[in-house]
């Protein structure tokens, strides 16, 4: 089993490009969630989703949009990017009953 | 998160000291999780704790959950290198649909040889 992947692992943005990014989890695994990692602030949560077709807010959703149109799937899409963006966005899953999340290696992302 | 606050943020050992990284929240605690992560990897899931008084060691590392349930500790014995990294608790608080877990801001270990 690979886990949960996320690609690309690094990229670059000019100010108002767009992007999507994926993450891929092969555990079968009900809930997803993408979280943003920035010094001093810890991880937050952007979206989360429950399970196929559906979609939730977390903390800091302004900005981004997601996607789960497969249970594997579940992407972050940035419609138009600002520098504010520029951060760390991990990936994770977990199964139905159990709390523990399986995190993705992380999406290195930079705004200019 | 300033629900849940962890201390100290920085931590410099020399190896084979013992140290000890806390993780307190405003809200009771319905279950504490313990992360590791190395720099510019993901994070690797170390322990769970659910039960006021709940003590759990995995190698030289214990965490600890308080029997209020609003505090857990992590402690590792004789620190070594392989020891460093970011540690984060994350906690169940139970407040929201979606299950989600609320981070506090890590405690970045260094272990020094």
């Amino acid at each position: 089993n690979a886990g949960v992947t996320q690609t690309p692992k690094f990229r670059v943005l000019k100010t108002g490009q767009s992007m999507t990014l994926l993450c891929a989890q092969d555990m079968n695994h009900e809930y997803m969630y993408w979280y943003r990692q920035d010094p001093g602030m810890g991880l937050r949560l952007i979206h989360y989703s429950v399970g196929e077709g559906t979609t939730a807010k977390g903390e800091v959703p302004d900005g981004y949009n997601v996607s789960r149109l497969k249970k594997q799937n579940f992407l972050l899409g940035l419609e138009s990017a600002a520098p504010s963006q520029t951060s760390v966005y991990f990936c994770a899953s977990r199964r139905h009953k159990s709390y523990e999340q399986y995190f993705g290696p992380g999406t290195r992302l930079t705004v200019t | 998160s300033q629900e849940l606050e962890q201390s100290p943020q920085s931590l410099i050992v020399q190896e084979g000291k013992n140290l000890t990284i806390n993780c307190t929240s405003s809200k009771t605690l319905y279950g504490l999780y313990w992360y590791k992560q190395k720099y510019g990897e993901g994070l690797i899931f170390l322990m769970m704790l659910q039960k006021g008084g709940e003590e759990k060691s995995h190698e030289k590392i214990t965490a600890k959950l308080d029997e209020k349930k609003q505090q857990s500790s992590l402690h590792i014995t004789a620190s070594q290198p392989s020891h460093a990294g970011i540690y984060l608790c994350g906690a169940d608080l139970r407040e929201t649909s979606g299950s989600r877990l609320t981070f506090g801001e890590g405690t970045q270990l260094t272990v020094n040889p």
